[in-house]
């Protein structure tokens, strides 16, 4: 079946800008998180959705951050005033949880440059 | 969160047996061990999950002593396809799973 879609797959813009990254989780995923991975780094956690409460905000680096999840399915993370540390791929991935969560799958990024 | 500790960098031929082994040294009673493949500009994809004993899918096995204090993903008969980066995590699984991914086993399988 259809995995976790991302848009775009690549984002160039210039430092100051807004930008906006797009998620469409797998179907029935109650669970939807957002990563940054930086050039040959591991994967730091932003936030989390799951289902209708209010999402876990904790890994957010700034306020310049914020995303939101309509419908319980498709998400938006939205970078205001980008700078040039912001540039990394942004990994969205979803799951099923509850009282076993399971794994979550990724989709492939959006490659994100601040020039 | 329990964390891990996997060897930077291993290098193999195909049709080898390759066996990568993460410490972890902290795991919690209602952790789980999971591990993910990374290939250059993708997202990581789901290998394998365990919580002890051992765990065989059609892709490797996961070997995870007693104490769980570490465990060893298994790849059989590696091929070319299989270099990659290979994370080994650990996490409830239950309600929020905050994954800390390290940086992983770079694997290198050569011709």
């Amino acid at each position: 079946g259809a995995g976790v879609s991302q848009s775009p797959s690549n984002k160039v813009t210039e430092k100051g800008k807004d930008v906006e990254l797009r998620c469409d989780p797998i179907s029935g995923h109650t669970a939807l998180y957002w990563y940054r991975q930086s050039l040959g780094q591991g994967l730091e956690f932003l936030i989390y959705f799951q289902g209708n409460s209010a999402p876990d905000k904790s890994g957010l680096p700034s306020d310049r951050f914020s995303a939101e999840r309509t419908g319980g399915s498709v998400s938006t993370l939205t970078i205001q005033r980008t700078q040039q540390e912001d540039s990394a791929v942004y990994l969205c991935a979803s799951g099923l949880s509850g009282t076993e969560t399971g794994p979550q799958h990724f989709g492939d990024g959006t490659r994100l440059s601040i020039l | 969160l329990a964390k891990t500790t996997q060897p930077i960098s291993m290098d193999s031929y195909e049709g080898q047996e390759v066996n990568i082994t993460c410490s972890h040294n902290n795991i919690a009673t209602n952790d789980y061990i999971t591990w993910y493949q990374q290939f250059p500009s993708q997202g990581p994809r789901f290998i394998i999950q365990g919580y002890k004993t051992k765990v065989t899918n059609e892709v490797a096995s996961l070997f995870i002593p007693a104490d769980r204090k570490s465990s060893t993903l298994s790849l059989p008969r590696v091929s070319l396809s299989d270099t990659a980066v290979y994370y080994c995590l650990v996490a409830q699984n239950t309600g929020f799973q905050k994954l800390v991914f390290g940086t992983g086993t770079r694997l290198l399988v050569s011709p």
